[in-house]
């Protein structure tokens, strides 16, 4: 079965400062991997995704992630973080249901991000 | 505009009293999911529908069921609520299979908070 470990709960980040949220799973095929934000009080939005191709993606909001497959990882970074930034961060791995379980996404349990001024 | 639409975003209501939140998209989606979000579990799926009239269980099933009679909603419903089942619900959907379609994200509608006393 899937599954995704996002290792840090919550990060402190100033304003301005770099961001590199980590994220780790296990599967067994080739995954399709995602990050979603969630604004408080929002649902979740995508903020990019890996397919296949080119292992690093751009996404939205300034936000760009690399796929590693020898680390099973699927790191998100952004150079410079905005007090907007501040949100929840999930990742997750693509799944192929058979009807038996959980069929699409398995999340992370996410990564609270704290931006200071 | 484009949306997944929850009602209600708040519902507050006391063990065993039958309750329905209901999901509606605008997308003409053919895939709609519905998620808990607990802290430190992430999101957890509880029931998915790949097409009118067809529904499968997710990793936590216990206590809910659904019904897809229409494309467009996908209610979710606690015939016997119970405080264990406290928890922030999103609905979300697709064109195709959980947003595994590289044309297709999982849109997300901005949740409803139940608490069951």
């Amino acid at each position: 079965a899937q599954s995704v470990t996002q290792p840090d709960i919550h990060i402190t980040v100033s304003e301005g400062a770099s961001l590199e949220l980590r994220c780790n799973y296990s599967y067994g095929a080739t995954p399709y991997l995602f990050w979603y934000v969630q604004s408080p009080g929002q649902g979740l939005q995508l903020l990019l995704k890996y397919f296949s191709g080119d292992t690093l993606v751009q996404g939205i909001k300034g936000f760009e992630a690399e796929f590693k497959r020898s680390q099973s990882s699927f790191n998100l970074r952004k150079p410079s973080v905005h007090w907007s930034d501040a949100a929840e961060y999930f990742c997750a791995v693509g799944a192929k249901g058979s009807g038996g379980g959980a069929d699409g996404l398995t999340f992370g349990k996410g990564t609270h991000l704290i931006i200071q001024p | 505009e484009a949306q997944v639409t929850q009602n209600p975003r708040y519902l507050i209501t006391v063990t065993g009293k039958k309750l329905t939140v209901t999901c509606s998209q605008n997308m003409n989606h053919e895939y709609m999911s519905w998620y808990r979000q607990d802290p430190g579990l992430g999101l957890r799926q509880i029931y998915y529908s790949m097409n009118v009239e067809v529904t499968d269980k997710g990793d936590v099933p216990e206590g809910y069921k659904v019904s897809r009679k229409e494309k467009r909603n996908f209610p979710l419903i606690l015939e016997s609520p119970s405080p264990n089942q406290t928890s922030l619900y999103f609905c979300a959907s697709s064109l195709s299979r959980a947003g595994l379609a590289n044309t297709s994200p999982l849109h997300f509608g901005n949740g409803t908070r139940l608490t069951v006393t």
